[in-house]
């Protein structure tokens, strides 16, 4: 069935350093690669996502990068600070009426 | 997100029992989902419901069953809870109009002993 991989578990970078996280899809119809952020003890929110139709996506520090041909997409955020702390997951939709999948998650960790 | 509720918020319960779980939203979508969050596994779906009249399994469904009362509520039931069903659970709704984009609820701890 479709799947969504996502790496790596956890990271840990300096504040102010860039960190990425990349996952991989399984069905090349998938057309919509949403990105969650999820701070302890809080629910899920969105932060980015992106469609089929485009390559890359910015929203201030924070960007994401699709690359159709290798089915992956990465989450892209820059010069971190301690309040991106937080668990993020990708997710995919492999069609108009099937719900997300999501990866496993990401433990991110800025350290001051 | 207020928008979307839960109740309860936390519950602890013994091992047989049966446990709801109810979700309510204001947002007016149509779409809602039930998901379970265990840690190293993420989010995963328990069952969807793309409108009133439809119910549909997810990846991990056994032993628990749904109802979706109207547009705005979405009940997750535990039949007979059992230890392994420990896990925060979370309830999401999206509306097909747009991105679909899923907004979740603030979730319910549930402890099975």
């Amino acid at each position: 069935g479709e799947n969504v991989e996502q790496h790596p578990s956890t990271l840990s970078v300096q504040e102010g350093d860039s960190a990425v996280i990349k996952c991989t899809y399984s069905d090349s119809a998938s057309n919509y690669f949403p990105w969650y952020k999820q701070e302890l003890g809080k629910r899920p929110q969105l932060i980015i996502d992106i469609r089929s139709n485009v390559g890359e996506k910015k929203d201030q520090r924070i960007a994401v990068t699709l690359n159709k041909t290798a089915k992956h997409f990465s989450l892209h955020i820059t010069e971190t600070q301690p309040e991106d702390s937080a668990v993020y997951f990708c997710a995919a939709r492999f069609s108009g009426n099937t719900p997300l999948v999501f990866g496993k998650g990401t433990r991110l960790s800025v350290i001051a | 997100d207020a928008d979307v509720t839960q109740t309860p918020r936390n519950r602890i319960t013994k091992t047989g029992k049966r446990i709801m779980l109810e979700c309510s939203q204001t947002k007016g979508h149509d779409r809602m989902y039930w998901y379970r969050q265990d840690p190293g596994l993420g989010l995963r779906l328990i069952y969807y419901s793309f409108d009133v009249k439809d119910i549909n399994k997810g990846e991990i469904s056994d032993g628990y069953s749904v109802s979706r009362q109207a547009q705005a509520k979405f009940s997750l039931s535990l039949e007979s809870a059992i230890p392994n069903q420990t896990a925060l659970y979370f309830c999401a709704t999206s509306s097909p109009v747009g991105a679909d984009t899923q907004y979740f609820g603030p979730g319910t701890r549930l402890t099975v002993l």
